[in-house]
């Protein structure tokens, strides 16, 4: 059964800071990885999907990476600012009708 | 990528009763996934809902408590029966659209 862990479980850093976000998960036969944000009491915003065949994706201050074989993948927000505090769930997908398995998520503040 | 309505996007509901969420996707889709997010918890696949068939339920999760329906392939719901305040979760819906998982912005249930 597929597990997915992600580190820190909070995080709090001052505006302006690079940071970095982990996820791992147990088996690297995956579709796909995607990361999303949720802001208390909202449902939830994808930010980067990854195909099992890519390295990393870009989406303005965000980067993510994934290394399928190792198990692992890492979101890197650059400049951080206080629009950026939410809870950051990593996913990754089997396909088809596996659905997602959820990390436990990111509680991520910056401080003005 | 897909836009998803989803409601009602929060109720009150007495113990014992039941509660129908619906979610309404703008284009077809072949299959709609239900998930549950307990309080301070991440969130965790109820079932996968195809159209014209029944739908598939994970390790935990039963037909008689959460019954779902998927009438077309653009329209699903979910019933949560004889309820209990063990119940009280964000009720989320999402589809695959190929740009990856699109989510309802969720029915947050309180049972009192």
């Amino acid at each position: 059964k597929q597990e997915v862990t992600q580190i820190p479980a909070a995080l709090s850093v001052p505006e302006g800071e690079n940071l970095v976000l982990n996820c791992s998960f147990t088996d690297s036969a995956i579709y796909n990885l995607q990361w999303f944000r949720q802001d208390p009491g909202k449902g939830l915003t994808s930010l980067l999907l990854i195909q099992s065949s890519q390295r990393e994706q870009t989406s303005g201050r965000l980067n993510a990476s994934l290394d399928k074989s190792s198990g692992r993948s890492t979101l890197y927000i650059a400049a951080s600012q206080p629009g950026d505090s939410a809870t950051y769930l990593c996913a990754v997908s089997g396909g088809g009708a596996d659905g997602l398995t959820f990390g436990k998520g990111t509680h991520l503040i910056i401080q003005p | 990528s897909a836009v998803i309505s989803q409601k009602p996007s929060r109720d009150i509901c007495q113990r014992g009763t039941s509660l129908t969420i619906q979610c309404q996707v703008d284009s077809q889709v072949t299959m709609m996934f239900w998930y549950r997010q307990q309080p301070g918890q991440s969130l965790t696949l109820i079932a996968t809902a195809n159209q014209g068939s029944e739908a598939t339920y994970e390790s935990g999760f039963v037909i008689d408590k959460f019954p779902i329906s998927r009438p077309n392939l653009t329209f699903s719901t979910l019933t949560v029966s004889n309820m209990s305040p063990e119940d009280s979760s964000i009720y989320l819906c999402s589809v695959d659209d190929h740009y990856g998982y699109t989510f309802g912005s969720g029915t947050r249930l309180t049972v009192v």
